[in-house]
């Protein structure tokens, strides 16, 4: 069936680097991905979204890449702040639905 | 302008009871989604309402129910409850279809013992 997943659980940066946080889904027809920012006690909050016929797009310290070929996405953070810290998950558009992969934990070390 | 708003946002159940949960979503949005995140299993979805009609329901048994109320409030029910029912239950909402820009609520903490 349809799904999203990551490639790591928890990645760990020092204050001030970049991150990137990786993603794979399996729905090669899907045409639009989100990422999503989950802090803990709180819903999930959107972050950057991503249409199919871009391979990238920008938003204020966020860049998502979409690589069609291989089915991937990224979002990078830059300068990462300890707000950043954070469960991040991205989404594929399904039918009147979100399909979620699993989740990336960021956390950001003084 | 008020965020979706559920409730409760934490309650305790038995196995074999049953629970209901509210959603109200933000003025003016008329479809409500609703999730369940588990560690072991994420964010799952479970259904989807748009205009009181459900349009699209995810893999979980006939337990889970839900409606949508003309003013576009939510309710979802879970029956006799187990104990793999303990998770956050959340719901979202969006102006018109459930893609795009969806907004979460803080989600209702689910316990069953």
């Amino acid at each position: 069936g349809e799904s999203v997943g990551l490639h790591l659980p928890t990645l760990s940066v020092q204050e001030g680097d970049n991150s990137i946080i990786n993603c794979a889904y399996s729905n090669s027809a899907s045409d639009y991905f989100i990422w999503y920012k989950q802090e803990s006690g709180k819903g999930p909050q959107f972050i950057i979204d991503i249409r199919s016929n871009m391979d990238k797009r920008q938003g204020q310290r966020v860049t998502v890449l979409l690589n069609k070929t291989v089915k991937h996405l990224s979002l990078q953070i830059a300068a990462t702040q300890p707000g950043d810290s954070a469960v991040y998950f991205c989404a594929e558009r399904g039918y009147n639905k979100l399909i979620f992969g699993a989740g990336t934990r960021l956390a950001v070390h003084p | 302008k008020a965020g979706v708003t559920q409730t409760p946002r934490y309650l305790i159940k038995t196995r074999g009871q049953q629970v209901t949960l509210s959603c109200s979503p933000i003025s003016g949005h008329r479809s409500v989604s609703w999730y369940q995140q588990t560690p072991g299993q994420g964010l799952q979805f479970l259904f989807e309402y748009f205009s009181e009609t459900q349009r699209n329901k995810g893999n979980f048994p006939g337990r889970f129910s839900g409606r949508q109320f003309s003013n576009s409030r939510s309710e979802m029910n879970v029956s006799t409850l187990e104990l793999g029912d303990s998770a956050l239950y959340l719901c979202a909402s969006s102006l018109d279809r459930v893609d795009g820009e969806l907004f979460f609520g803080e989600g209702s903490r689910l316990t069953v013992l």
